[in-house]
């Protein structure tokens, strides 16, 4: 069964404090992984797509890496925008690519 | 301006009282999907769908039907509701290829529902 496990639940940081975000997954074959962005009372919004190992995408003071077993959303000199909560999901190659399995999300808070 | 609309966006209703959840999207899109939010469980797929009149169950389609008569729409159902179907639902939308469905979709404004 595909698993995703986000963690910390939860991070503060100060502006400019930089830090990661990491996201375990389990999957059969992995088609693609997937950083979200959702805000409160918001549907999620679209960041990146990681296919491979080694990939890394970047958006503004976002980037995101992936290996085998994990990926990495790095957050470079943060800013209270930047506070939100970040999911991550997986599609399976193998079992459901059809499919998109999440996991439960990072809540950052960014505070000036 | 490309966008997924839900209605409504707040619900109340009791238990067995039939509902609908309706989501459109202008972007021509093949691939739609309902999801469910709850605390400590994230984000749970319900239904899915690649295109008209062509759809499958996610990982917790019980208690839930769907339709895709339009390509642009994707309504949701709850025939008898209960108080454990209380949740935030999502619809989404996009692109749908050869290789299975673009996961960079997008994300509707959520309908907060309860059931008592």
């Amino acid at each position: 069964e595909d698993q995703v496990t986000q963690s910390p639940e939860a991070l503060r940081l100060q502006e400019g404090e930089s830090s990661s975000l990491n996201c375990s997954y389990t999957v059969s074959g992995l088609r693609g992984l997937f950083w979200y962005r959702q805000d409160p009372g918001k549907g999620p919004e679209f960041l990146f797509t990681l296919y491979s190992a080694g990939e890394e995408k970047e958006k503004e003071r976002l980037k995101a890496t992936l290996t085998k077993k994990e990926s990495f959303l790095h957050i470079t000199a943060p800013k209270p925008e930047d506070s939100a909560t970040y999911l991550c999901a997986v599609q399976d190659a193998n079992t459901g690519f059809q499919k998109l399995v999440f996991g439960t999300g990072t809540r950052l808070l960014v505070s000036p | 301006e490309a966008q997924v609309t839900q209605n409504p966006r707040y619900l109340i209703t009791v238990t067995g009282k039939k509902l609908t959840v309706t989501c459109s999207q202008n972007m021509n899109h093949e691939y739609m999907s309902w999801y469910r939010q709850d605390p400590g469980l994230g984000l749970r797929q319900i239904y899915y769908s690649m295109n008209v009149e062509v759809t499958d169950k996610g990982d917790v389609p019980e208690g839930y039907k769907v339709s895709r008569k339009e390509k642009r729409n994707f309504p949701l159902i709850l025939e008898s509701p209960s108080p454990n179907q209380t949740s935030l639902y999502f619809c989404a939308s996009s692109l749908y290829s050869m290789t299975g469905p673009d996961f960079s979709q997008f994300f509707g404004p959520g309908t907060r529902l309860t059931v008592l």
